[in-house]
């Protein structure tokens, strides 16, 4: 099956500081979406992005398909953006069924 | 109000326990997942549900059951509960592609120990 890493896993950051998250897949893919999990376990969609780039507010994603890796920017990061982050997509040939990456977990400290 | 709801949210049990998960759903959506997260992993797929009568094995059937009762309704059993079923449980829905995006979303998750 599809293989998803990312990277790095582990991040730690000042608040206002900026960062970039990194997923590669190893296939085509027809879905890819940025997942925040809170301290609380909840799973927050952030984007769909199986191709192309998206913003919002301080957050924004690229995907850069043809290459098999997807970009996800924290700007000016608060301590509420603390969790882990995962990547998860579709291959072209599992109709709809996500494979997820291990996840980033990022600690913002004031 | 929670277009996602899973019940219960948090359930200890004893091992060889019958365990039911239910997840409701008020998005309109066909299709319905159960996912399985292990402490520092990812999710992994449990079975999935493309319609009331479509249901489907995901990576990680073994020990579980499901029953689709309804389109806004899929449960989650585990007929005789083991300690190395302790997770967080998440249910998730999304649209048929080519009606919408095949975006998945989530549910709160439930906290599943088995003693």
């Amino acid at each position: 099956g599809i293989q998803v890493e990312q990277s790095p896993p582990d991040l730690i950051l000042q608040e206002g500081a900026n960062s970039t998250l990194r997923c590669n897949f190893s296939d085509s893919v027809n879905n890819l979406q940025w997942f925040h999990q809170n301290p609380w376990g909840q799973l927050i969609n952030l984007f769909y992005i199986p191709s192309g780039t998206k913003q919002n507010g301080r957050l924004s994603a690229t995907t850069v398909a043809t290459e098999r890796y997807s970009l996800l920017y924290i700007s000016s990061s608060q301590t509420t953006d603390s969790g882990v982050y995962f990547c998860a997509v579709t291959d072209t040939g599992t109709a709809s069924k996500l494979t997820f990456g291990t996840g980033t977990r990022l600690q913002v400290t004031l | 109000d929670a277009d996602v709801t899973q019940t219960p949210r948090n359930r200890i049990t004893k091992t060889g326990k019958r365990i039911m998960l239910e997840c409701s759903q008020t998005k309109g959506h066909d299709r319905m997942y159960w996912y399985r997260q292990d402490p520092g992993l990812g999710l992994r797929l449990i079975y999935y549900s493309f319609d009331v009568k479509d249901i489907n094995k995901g990576e990680i059937s073994d020990g579980y059951s499901v029953s689709r009762q309804a389109q806004a309704k899929f449960s989650l059993s585990l007929e005789s509960a083991i300690p190395n079923q302790t997770a967080l449980y998440f249910c998730a829905t999304s649209d048929r592609p080519g009606k919408s995006t095949d975006t998945q979303y989530f549910g709160p998750g439930t906290r599943l120990t088995v003693l």
